[in-house]
């Protein structure tokens, strides 16, 4: 069965170093997420992607962030400085359609730890 | 105000017993989806079962059904015969305005299931 996968599953980094994240959505999905959830707290929304442009963003997803399609396959979060408060789980996502019935399946995360 | 609320933090359910997980929605869009999730310990999001504003009949998938009731804004999960393996953490979930796009799923803090032996 295809599914989301996400690269690394677990990323160190110490504070104001940039990172990226991968994610192979599946493959004849056309919509692509980023959520992240804090240790403890609740999953939230960061952003959609559609069409090599993001189609709505959340409070979270300011300037630090950003993402891409650099290719046909990958698409990435990068944090440009990252905080301490980035510390969370990240999780791509991906569905076949923007809307409708269509269900996002999830990547099983990357474990971010800015230290 | 809370888009989704789950009252129970957390769950025991004896082995092949049913148990029901509350969910409560608030949305003032027509056209909206919701949604179960299943986060084991491993960490990752495991799609259990959706149910849209506009059907008419309960969603069931295997030992998942949601029972919704729309005019109490409710979307609880029902798994029965539960076994050792249900014991995750459980997010309901929702999408508004699929009609138009919308494309964030917003989702409820959790209920952490137990399943005692």
């Amino acid at each position: 069965e295809p599914e989301v996968t996400q690269t690394p599953s677990h990323q160190v980094t110490q504070m104001g170093q940039e990172v990226i994240l991968r994610c192979v959505p599946i493959s004849n999905h056309l919509y692509f997420y980023w959520y992240r959830q804090i240790l403890g707290q609740k999953v939230e929304f960061l952003v959609s992607f559609y069409n090599n442009e993001i189609s709505e963003k959340s409070e979270i997803f300011d300037d630090q962030f950003s993402v891409e399609r650099p290719d046909g396959s990958n698409f990435t979060l990068k944090i440009r400085s990252t905080k301490l408060e980035d510390s969370a789980m990240y999780f791509c996502a991906s569905s076949e359609h923007g809307q409708g019935t269509d269900t996002q399946y999830f990547g099983p995360g990357t474990r971010l730890t800015v230290l | 105000a809370q888009k989704i609320t789950q009252t129970q933090p957390g769950m025991f359910v004896q082995e092949k017993e049913a148990v029901t997980l509350d969910c409560t929605y608030d949305t003032s869009d027509p056209s909206y989806g919701l949604f179960w999730y299943k986060q084991p310990s491993s960490g990752e999001m495991i799609f259990l079962i959706y149910q849209g504003s506009y059907d008419q009949q309960n969603a069931t998938e295997g030992r998942y059904s949601l029972n919704f009731q729309k005019a109490r804004k409710s979307a609880n999960l029902v798994i029965s015969a539960s076994q050792l393996g249900d014991s995750a953490m459980y997010f309901c979930a929702m999408r508004e305005g699929l009609s138009t796009g919308g494309f964030k799923t917003i989702f409820g803090a959790g209920t952490r299931l137990f399943v005692k032996a």
